[in-house]
């Protein structure tokens, strides 16, 4: 069992919303990771954070914005929902020293309408 | 850049051996990776080699690399119905944009009796 949790599990969304997505690292993990994985595709990278401060970005817009918490928890955010935004979003955790190894939560399933 | 690529499916019976093949094209890349998806799940880190290594092999699973060629493959021995699921091949670049895994779209396994 990896230890990476996420909520909440599922979330609707109206186009134009905002949504913010919670991780909470497994223990002693202090890199973070943020995913989309639309159907049928492999995750793309959205950004990483390393001591509460980004750390490396895919190529999402910026209405994608992260935080990372002193306890290693972190949040996603997505401003003026799109309907090509659902997706699984997933994170993944890991320690700095040992960087390749990546753990993945559950991830949370996002449906905008 | 970064490309992965993947057959998309490939079934097996029971007890027989698959072998999921992967190609990719960064030469930086340090890790090369196997996760594992089952329905409605988050991704399970199975397995990874570096990229100075030609094979390694953990219990039922053996990664080949062909650095010359860009290929990886995990071959799973003695396949069971468990193991059904989809296998997405990563690798790892790190450097200014952080430590991101770019994944293949994935190779859906059927295991049939």
């Amino acid at each position: 069992e990896t230890g990476v949790t996420q909520s909440p599990t599922h979330l609707i969304k109206t186009r134009g919303q905002q949504v913010t997505l919670r991780c909470s690292s497994q223990s002693g993990h202090n890199t973070v990771s943020w995913y989309q994985q639309a159907l049928g595709q492999g995750p793309q990278f959205i950004f990483q954070y390393y001591r509460e401060e980004e750390n490396g970005r895919g190529n999402f817009p910026p209405r994608f914005s992260g935080l990372q918490f002193p306890n290693y928890s972190s949040e996603l955010n997505v401003n003026a929902l799109e309907l090509d935004d659902s997706a699984l979003y997933l994170c993944a955790s890991s320690l700095v020293g040992s960087i390749y190894e990546q753990y993945f939560g559950p991830g949370t399933r996002l449906t905008v309408t | 850049g970064e490309d992965v690529e993947q057959s998309l499916f490939l079934s097996v019976r029971e007890g027989d051996s698959s072998v999921i093949n992967c190609t990719y094209t960064d030469s930086s890349s340090t890790y090369l990776y196997w996760y594992k998806q089952e329905p409605g799940a988050g991704l399970q880190l199975l397995t990874y080699i570096f990229s100075n290594m030609d094979m390694k092999q953990d219990q039922r699973l053996t990664v080949l690399l062909n650095k010359k060629d860009k290929h990886l493959s995990l071959r799973i021995a003695d396949t069971q119905t468990g193991d059904s699921a989809i296998y997405f091949c990563a690798e790892s670049t790190s450097g200014g944009g952080g430590n991101k895994l770019t994944f293949g779209t994935g190779t859906q396994l059927k295991v049939e009796l």
